[in-house]
């Protein structure tokens, strides 16, 4: 099973400020990767898929990048609405995995 | 704008079976009959998880080890709608579980998802 591992655990940046939020894949899983914004009784929303796509309708903020197993997404310039549970999941086989979770809250 | 819906989630106890549903709507260029389709749960307190997956036609389905034996994916396009039967339920089942539809429409199944419903709770409980 390949193993998905999100750091940090929570993230706390102020309005207008950069969030930068890591998951990193145990083995190779190409660019076959996603992320997702969960927030509490809502349904999860696709943000980015093959690790830098932005999913239509997602604001230009969200961008995602890739070094090796290493991914990155990124919120430019954090707004209040963009509280929320970040995952990423890799979909390089059909079992997909999530990672943990990153809270990223309002400083 | 496509919308799904779960339904079918209760409290049952331990070893007991379960069927959920989830209704498909809003599709306006790709039919429903073009897109696998997933279920996700969520644990009191947890992560997401993957449970199972089946191709736009049926004919290739996906499970977790945790559920494999136990979980039956399958779908009926002429009703836009997908099942997950879960039988020998367990504690550790307890979750909220999410429909989610591919991304892509193709036929065949790629496991990444937008939309998703906001899904139906089961509770296994003694």
């Amino acid at each position: 099973e390949i193993v998905m591992t999100q750091s940090p655990a929570i993230l706390s940046v102020s309005p207008g400020d950069r969030a930068t939020l890591s998951c990193r894949a145990s083995q190779s899983v190409s660019t076959n990767l996603a992320w997702y914004q969960h927030k509490p009784g809502q349904a999860p929303r696709l943000l980015i898929y093959s690790a830098s796509s932005r999913a239509i309708g997602i604001p230009g903020r969200f961008s995602g990048s890739v070094s090796g197993t290493e991914f990155t997404l990124t919120i430019s310039s954090l707004q209040s609405e963009d509280v929320a549970i970040y995952y990423c999941q890799q979909y390089n086989n059909w079992a997909g995995t999530f990672g943990q979770g990153t809270r990223v809250e309002i400083k | 704008e496509v919308q799904l819906v779960e339904s079918g989630g209760m409290l049952v106890r331990p070893g007991e079976s379960l069927r959920l549903s989830c209704a498909a709507s809003g599709f306006k260029f790709d039919n429903f009959d073009s897109f696998g389709m997933a279920w996700v749960r969520q644990a009191p307190g947890k992560g997401l998880e993957w449970v199972s997956g089946i191709s736009a036609s049926g004919d290739n389905t996906y499970y977790a080890d945790s559920v494999q034996g136990r979980f039956t994916i399958f779908r009926d396009n002429s009703k836009n709608t997908v099942f997950l039967d879960m039988k020998t339920l367990r504690a550790e089942d307890t979750a909220v579980y999410h429909c989610a539809k591919d991304y892509y429409g193709s036929g065949t199944y790629y496991g990444w998802f937008d939309p998703w419903g906001q899904g139906t709770q089961v509770t296994v409980s003694s």
